[in-house]
């Protein structure tokens, strides 16, 4: 079974700092690691990252792909309480076009 | 462009009684998914659909039923409600295989 853990559940910090979110997952035949940030009701789409796009950059977001470690971090820089989100780590597996697993989110609040 | 609408945005339900959760996406995409989300938790595939008439279930498909008898339109029907179905709903749509996911704007039932 397709599995995604992703650490801490929930951190709180002040604007101003930086934060690492974690994605790890066991899965058979990986294909992509996509981030998401859920604000009040959707998720919208941040990052995908793939064997062949390890890394990703946009403004103040960055995110990695560590193929060995089977892992993801989402960092975030100089944080706004805008930031404040859950942010939701999914896989993509070769075998299974259309599903996507996703994990528990990271619940991030910035405050002033 | 309206993307993917959902409705409704709020139900409250007693258990038993059946209903449908409309999703519609005008976007031309093939694949479209319904997630639910717990408090505290990600999200959970219920049905997915690779095209029109064609469909599958996810990781939580019991007590719901899906078709896909158009491109555009995927409802989710639960047959009997239950308090354990409480939860917020999200319809998703992707253009092909792996890529980024769309959401609806959510649709939030109570079962009483």
């Amino acid at each position: 079974e397709d599995k995604v853990v992703q650490s801490p559940l929930s951190l709180v910090v002040h604007e101003g700092d930086t934060v690492t979110l974690n994605c790890s997952y066991e899965v058979t035949n990986f294909r992509s690691l996509l981030w998401y940030k859920q604000e009040k009701k959707a998720p919208t789409f941040l990052f995908m990252l793939t064997s062949s796009g390890i890394e990703k950059k946009s403004g103040r977001l960055s995110s990695i792909l560590d193929k060995k470690e089977l892992s993801s971090i989402l960092n975030i820089t100089a944080t706004q309480t805008g930031d404040s989100a859950i942010y939701l780590c999914a896989v993509e597996v070769n075998t299974n076009a259309g599903k996507s697993t996703f994990g528990d989110g990271t619940t991030l609040t910035v405050k002033p | 462009n309206a993307g993917v609408t959902q409705t409704p945005k709020f139900q409250v339900l007693k258990t038993g009684q059946s209903m449908t959760l409309q999703c519609a996406q005008d976007m031309n995409h093939e694949y479209m998914s319904w997630y639910r989300q717990d408090p505290g938790m990600g999200l959970r595939l219920i049905h997915y659909s690779v095209g029109a008439g064609i469909t599958d279930q996810g990781e939580v498909p019991n007590g719901y039923n899906v078709s896909r008898s158009t491109t555009e339109d995927f409802p989710l029907r639960l047959l009997s409600a239950a308090p354990s179905q409480t939860s917020v709903y999200f319809c998703a749509s992707r253009r092909g295989s792996w890529e980024k996911l769309f959401f609806g704007s959510g649709t939030q039932l109570s079962v009483l």
